[in-house]
């Protein structure tokens, strides 16, 4: 596709159920980025994948949160034993080099909803 | 945690008057991005400034940098409703390798007919 896709665009979890989010980047991207936005703020970083490699989960807020690139294109982003203050919107992004110098492009994002 | 502050966090004004946003920002930049994002959907790259240039232009877009006050700010010339929409500044980071990207908290521009 010509953009960054994400699926589900919703997701409604029973606290406690584990949820995997996926992104498909636009082809040939080396970086993934995922980010978590709460209502009325800024997106906020989680982690960053170059290719295949994950350089940077400094913002993944608990040892609940996982995020894998294992092929170097798609990526999922899971949560387990999800919990209500993990309700926000995921984004995923993708850029074209590792250089940060380039735009990043967007997906519509994930908003996941924990009952 | 947010790099930069945004101001003013809400913005509303007529079809055709200009809109001004500012950011400003903590550490020392490689770059700095504003993004459009309209309710419920993606975000959206307006421009790019880099930290050795001071202005530029996109369209009815224009962006200033100062590295020295560490702020920057966002002109919309002759809005339209179709702008209506938040805006965010984005930074990244001198010690940063790959690009993350460090958000403000927003501006909510809401531009009437």
């Amino acid at each position: 596709g010509a953009g960054v896709s994400q699926s589900p665009r919703y997701k409604v979890a029973k606290r406690g159920q584990d949820v995997a989010l996926r992104c498909d980047p636009i082809s040939g991207h080396v970086s993934l980025f995922w980010y978590q936005q709460a209502l009325g703020q800024g997106p906020e970083f989680l982690t960053y994948f170059q290719n295949e490699a994950q350089l940077d989960k400094s913002g993944l807020p608990s040892d609940r949160f996982f995020a894998e690139r294992p092929e170097g294109s798609v990526s999922t982003l899971k949560i387990q034993r999800t919990q209500q203050e993990d309700s926000a919107v995921y984004l995923c992004a993708s850029s074209l080099d590792g250089t940060g110098g380039t735009e990043a492009f967007f997906g519509q994002g994930t908003r996941l909803t924990v009952v | 945690s947010q790099q930069g502050e945004e101001d003013p966090q809400a913005l509303s004004i007529q079809e055709g008057e200009n809109a001004t946003m500012n950011c400003s920002y903590k550490t020392s930049i490689n770059n700095l991005q504003w993004y459009r994002q309209n309710s419920g959907r993606g975000l959206v790259h307006l421009i790019l400034i880099r930290s050795n240039e001071r202005e530029k232009h996109s369209g009815r877009l224009r962006v200033t940098l100062d590295t020295s006050k560490k702020s920057s700010s966002l002109l919309i010339t002759a809005s339209r409703a179709a702008d209506t929409a938040s805006y965010f500044c984005a930074t990244v980071p001198i010690y940063n390798q790959g690009g993350k990207l460090i958000f403000g908290q927003g501006t909510e521009l809401s531009v009437k007919p």
